[in-house]
């Protein structure tokens, strides 16, 4: 089982619509979570960190399950600057490896 | 301004040449990695250092080596036996479990 494992769309989704993505990762001593994001031929940004609590900033908000072991990213009133890959962030406690997964690209169309 | 470089933003080189990227951060971080990135795929890790003076293999180091001298230097040499080397490499740091800071990347063409 891959470290960290999403969907890699594409998710095709109309402007003002809510999108989700989901994101396992295998490894329970797994500390710390982010969402990234990346524009095409840029270097990934990050979006925002994920607690456990949940966390909300704007139009998007991450949930973190540890006990089902995946992290989650909704986007509400989705805007065309949305469009981009997702990328989901594990951040081992162990050994401060930093793992990502492979991307889910979403376009909004107009 | 703080942040994390990455030297040249493309590299051209002749298939059996050694290659070194640069990559250098003062947000006196200690953790640093490389990553490659290939068209359409994700991010995979080369290799990370935790410290100065010592670094670990990531998932795909074969056919590359770097050196952690100093604190804000972690380069990377794509070496001849790297069997398929052109891709965008990444650079990043972190300090402790903290996000993860990039550079803009390399995009590395071997003709």
């Amino acid at each position: 089982r891959k470290e960290v494992e999403q969907d890699p769309g594409p998710f095709n989704v109309p402007e003002g619509a809510t999108v989700a993505f989901n994101c396992t990762y295998s490894n329970s001593a797994s500390q710390s979570f982010f969402w990234y994001r990346q524009d095409c031929r840029k270097e990934p940004k990050l979006l925002m960190s994920v607690y456990s609590s949940g966390n909300e900033d704007g139009r998007f908000t991450a949930q973190l399950n540890r006990a089902s072991q995946y992290i989650s990213l909704l986007i509400r009133d989705s805007k065309l600057s949305d469009s981009a890959t997702y990328l989901c962030v594990v951040h081992m406690n162990r050994d401060d490896k930093i793992i990502f997964g492979k991307g889910t690209r979403l376009h909004i169309l107009p | 301004d703080g942040g994390i470089t990455q030297s040249p933003k493309y590299l051209f080189r002749k298939e059996g040449q050694n290659v070194t990227l640069s990559c250098e951060q003062n947000l006196n971080h200690d953790a640093m990695y490389w990553y490659r990135q290939d068209p359409g795929q994700g991010l995979r890790l080369i290799y990370y250092s935790q410290i100065v003076n010592d670094f670990q293999k990531g998932d795909i180091a074969e056919g590359y080596s770097v050196s952690r001298e100093k604190k804000e230097s972690f380069p990377l040499t794509v070496t001849s036996a790297q069997k398929n080397p052109t891709a965008f490499y990444l650079c990043a740091s972190s300090m402790g479990r903290d996000r993860a800071f990039f550079g803009p990347g390399t995009r590395l063409t071997v003709l």
